[in-house]
């Protein structure tokens, strides 16, 4: 089972600042690297697939990167909008996995 | 839009069978894999496994003694049955839309269905 160990665990970040989120995967998983944001009571919402492609409607703000083993979900300019749990899910082998989740807060 | 809906009991007793069905509205259940993913409280996201539309599925090794997952397409639906529960698969179950591909990210999700499990 490939494990994915995102760091950081939180973050109290301050709006219009920019948040790095990292993924690492404990084997090569190629592009196959999706991130998902979760709000409190809902359910999450598939916000970057394939590593860097951005779903449909998803603010410009949120982007990604990386292949391997090493990825990247980055915010530019917070916004108060943008606290929440975010997750990173692979889709390379089975079981798929999902990291553990950093949780954004808002100062 | 797709949407999608759980639909089942919200308590289930230790030992006994957990079964939830998915309605699939906005979109056909043709052509897609579905999957089903649950969150204990306070935890992460457990990939529970999925199914294609012609009914070849996938489990994950943890669950698979115990999980069965159907479709139906005439219905539009499919459905989780975990058989054996305990306290430990206390969770909110998700059922969604694996977008494209089996290896492609998971797009559209149900709201949840918070299923406790006790007696």
């Amino acid at each position: 089972e490939i494990v994915l160990t995102q760091s950081p665990d939180f973050q109290s970040v301050t709006p219009k600042e920019k948040v790095t989120i990292t993924c690492r995967a404990s084997q090569s998983i190629g592009s196959s690297l999706h991130w998902y944001q979760q709000k409190p009571d809902q359910s999450p919402k598939l916000l970057i697939k394939y590593a860097s492609q951005s779903f449909s409607g998803v603010p410009s703000r949120f982007s990604g990167s990386g292949s391997g083993t090493d990825f990247t979900l980055t915010i530019n300019s917070l916004e108060a909008e943008d606290a929440a749990t975010y997750y990173c899910h692979q889709s390379s082998s089975l079981p798929q996995t999902f990291g553990q989740g950093t949780k954004v807060e808002i100062k | 839009q797709v949407q999608l809906q759980e639909s089942g009991p919200g308590l289930v007793k230790p030992s006994e069978t957990l079964s939830l069905t998915c309605s699939v509205s906005g979109g056909s259940i043709n052509s897609y894999y579905w999957t089903w993913i649950r969150q204990p409280p306070g935890k992460g996201l457990e990939w529970i496994g999925y199914i294609y539309y012609s009914g070849s599925t996938n489990y994950n090794p943890s669950l698979k003694s115990r999980v069965t997952i159907s479709v139906d397409t005439s219905k539009n639906q499919f459905s989780l049955k975990l058989r054996s529960v305990t306290a430990a698969d206390t969770a909110v179950y998700y059922c969604a839309r694996v977008g494209g591909s089996s290896s492609t990210g998971i797009d559209y999700w149900g709201q949840g269905n918070l299923v406790t499990v006790s007696s």
